[in-house]
């Protein structure tokens, strides 16, 4: 059964600060993985999302990477600013298991101004 | 391109009731997806269609729950009766094609649902 933790559960930071999320699954055989973003009381919005064959993909301020042997994937935010407080999941579309996404819990950011 | 629309935002209903959510996917997706999002969790899929065929249903509890996708466009999911662990959110998303593994996910807002 594909597992996803994510570390740390909750992160505050000044504004302006470099920070990185981490998500890790236990089963490496996985199609892609996605990150998303949400907001209170809303749906999740697709951030990156990264294919098995890719090491990393960009977008502005983000930087997602894979490492597929170690079952990790780290989310890079640049500059951080008061309106990327959220919260963040990460989510593993395996080869197995259904070919389903699984969740990871989500890291609760809060950038202070 | 509008997004995936999901009605009612929230719903307030007592234990052993029934309640029922409505999804519009976006236009010409083919998958549709509802998941359960309890608070403090990530979400979990329920049930998955292709066009108006169910691919997975592993995790639903059938006992309670059913979902239709009718014409392969809009589809319900319903709750007969409800159950107190069943107050969370439930989100519906879609994604486009048949080939649809490397395609993202599209959310919906999701709709609010306690059981008192």
């Amino acid at each position: 059964k594909q597992e996803v933790t994510q570390i740390p559960a909750a992160l505050s930071v000044p504004e302006g600060e470099n920070l990185v999320l981490n998500c890790s699954f236990t089963d490496s055989a996985i199609y892609n993985l996605q990150w998303f973003r949400q907001d209170p009381g809303k749906g999740l919005t697709s951030l990156l999302l990264i294919q098995s064959s890719q090491r990393e993909q960009t977008s502005g301020r983000l930087n997602a990477s894979l490492d597929k042997s170690s079952g990790r994937s780290t989310l890079y935010i640049a500059a951080s600013q008061p309106g990327d407080s959220a919260t963040y999941l990460c989510a593993v579309r395996s080869d197995n298991y259904g070919q389903n996404f699984v969740f990871g819990p989500g890291t609760r950011l809060s950038v202070l101004p | 391109e509008a997004g995936v629309a999901q009605s009612p935002r929230y719903k307030i209903i007592e234990k052993r009731q029934s309640v029922a959510f409505w999804c519009n996917p976006i236009s010409g997706h083919a998958t549709l997806y509802w998941y359960q999002q309890i608070l403090g969790q990530g979400p979990k899929l329920l049930i998955q269609f292709q066009n108006n065929g169910v691919v997975d249903d592993s995790q639903l509890p059938k006992d309670r729950f059913s979902a239709e996708r009718l014409k392969g466009v809009d589809s319900t999911l319903k709750i007969q009766p409800a159950k107190l662990e069943d107050s969370a959110v439930y989100l519906c998303a879609s994604s486009l094609g048949t080939g649809t593994l490397g395609q993202p996910q599209h959310f919906g807002d999701g709709t609010r649902l306690s059981i008192l």
